[in-house]
């Protein structure tokens, strides 16, 4: 059971260029979200789904997409990166209960 | 809206000492939840203890508890027989009954001195 992964840990990109940010979970939870991390500002919510086929914008949604196919993927793309998007990206997921267990992180940077 | 705040920016304790965090959230929800998150520097966020509103009863997990005044709005986490490995920066967090959105304070970083 290896909860709830993220990849890449660490990426480098220039501004403009597109990237995905990979999120599984093998707990079967249903509900999966995404957020921000930057100095001084706690985490932001940036997208949320609820179940396959269900997404929802939250705090901070601009410069970012999501879909959810399945239960256990819940990639968060950037479609073209901005230096404001220099970031930690923390994904998490819950099953009921409002517990949320979170992946390691990738630190974003954009030149 | 719902807010979280954290007022101290840094705290620091004495090893095998006491210390307490201080969060206030505000909401006009009834039924929520409250949570203290850790994330120390290998950046993983852990979560160290949750509080369901409608429980009177504070939380307690091991060295953690919880000082939960619902009238207050306050939500303070004690560390009891502070530890180096509890050096960290800790989050407090809100989400309501309808949904798991969590709402997040700016984080407070604690320093254990040996």
């Amino acid at each position: 059971n290896a909860g709830v992964t993220q990849t890449p840990k660490f990426q480098v990109l220039k501004t403009g260029q597109s990237m995905t940010l990979q999120c599984a979970q093998d707990m079967n939870h249903e509900y999966m979200s995404w957020y921000r991390q930057d100095p001084g500002m706690g985490l932001r919510l940036i997208h949320y789904s609820v179940g396959a086929g269900i997404t929802d914008q939250g705090e901070v949604p601009n410069g970012y997409n999501v879909s959810r196919s399945t239960t256990e993927d819940f990639p968060l793309r950037l479609l073209s990166a901005a230096p404001s998007q220099t970031s930690v990206y923390f994904c998490a997921s819950s099953y009921g209960g409002h517990t949320q267990y979170f992946g390691p992180g990738t630190r974003l940077t954009v030149l | 809206a719902q807010t979280v705040t954290q007022s101290q920016p840094e705290m620091s304790v004495q090893e095998a000492e006491t210390v307490t965090l201080s969060c206030t959230y505000d909401t006009s929800e009834s039924d929520y939840y409250l949570f203290w998150y850790k994330q120390p520097p290998s950046r993983q966020m852990i979560l160290v203890i949750r509080q369901e509103a409608y429980k009177q009863q504070n939380a307690t997990e091991n060295r953690f508890s919880v000082n939960f005044q619902k009238a207050a709005k306050s939500f303070s986490l004690k560390i009891s027989d502070s530890q180096l490995g509890d050096a960290a920066m800790y989050f407090c967090a809100f989400c309501t009954g309808a949904n798991s959105k969590l709402t997040f304070g700016k984080g407070i970083t604690l320093s254990v001195r040996p």
